[in-house]
């Protein structure tokens, strides 16, 4: 079993539309959570820090589900420049500093 | 602030010819250091890491290594590659201690062998 696992999409949406997706991972024991985002042959950037009571940054909403081990991004009003991979990101196990990354589910925002 | 350096950005090298990387940090001391791959459609795959100089780990026993020669500078080398060594190649970087674990990432190195 693959320790984070993303439903690859893509996801096509109009702008303005609301987006949400979900990843799972397989440790318990994992206790950082991340959303990252890369643009087509571009590297990985923070997107946010996923918080046990959930966070929400501007128009993106992070949700995290410790009882089924899953998170969520939605993102609402989208925009065209929103179009790009979601990476879904845990560490290992608790205070482990390497991390592993979902392959990524694919979001298509079209005008 | 913290910025992260790799070059080049491109390459294209010939089956069994030599390889080195380079990835330099600026703006924070003794970061954790991390070499990923990723190949096509596919996600990252660590590579090597370091906690200090001269400290590296490796996570997938390969014909690649790596060095750390000084605090801020990581190295990923190969003597041969081989075909199945293309793939784009990321270094990032992480603060040492605390309960932060963000990665951040360079620009990556796009490899070709032929």
């Amino acid at each position: 079993r693959k320790e984070v696992e993303q439903d690859p999409g893509p996801f096509n949406v109009p702008e303005g539309a609301t987006v949400a997706f979900n990843c799972t991972y397989s440790n318990s024991a994992s206790q950082s959570f991340f959303w990252y985002r890369q643009d087509c042959r571009k590297e990985p950037k923070l997107l946010m820090s996923v918080y046990s009571s959930g966070n929400e940054d501007g128009r993106f909403t992070a949700q995290l589900n410790r009882a089924s081990q899953y998170i969520s991004l939605l993102i609402r009003d989208s925009k065209l420049s929103d179009s790009a991979t979601y990476l879904c990101v845990v560490n290992r196990r608790a205070n482990d500093y390497k991390l592993s990354f979902g392959a990524g589910t694919t979001v298509t925002v079209r005008a | 602030s913290q910025t992260i350096h790799q070059w080049p950005a491109t390459l294209v090298q010939p089956v069994g010819s030599p390889l080195s990387l380079e990835c330099t940090v600026e703006g924070t001391s003794n970061p954790n250091l991390y070499w990923y791959r990723q190949a096509a459609g596919r996600g990252l795959q660590l590579l090597f890491y370091s906690v200090g100089i001269g400290q590296i780990s490796s996570e997938v026993p390969q014909n690649l290594s790596a060095s750390r020669p000084q605090d801020r500078q990581f190295i990923l080398s190969s003597k041969k590659l081989l075909l199945s060594d293309s793939g784009f190649y990321l270094c990032a970087w992480s603060k040492t201690g605390g309960t932060s674990y963000e990665q951040y990432f360079g620009p990556g190195t796009r490899l070709t062998v032929t």
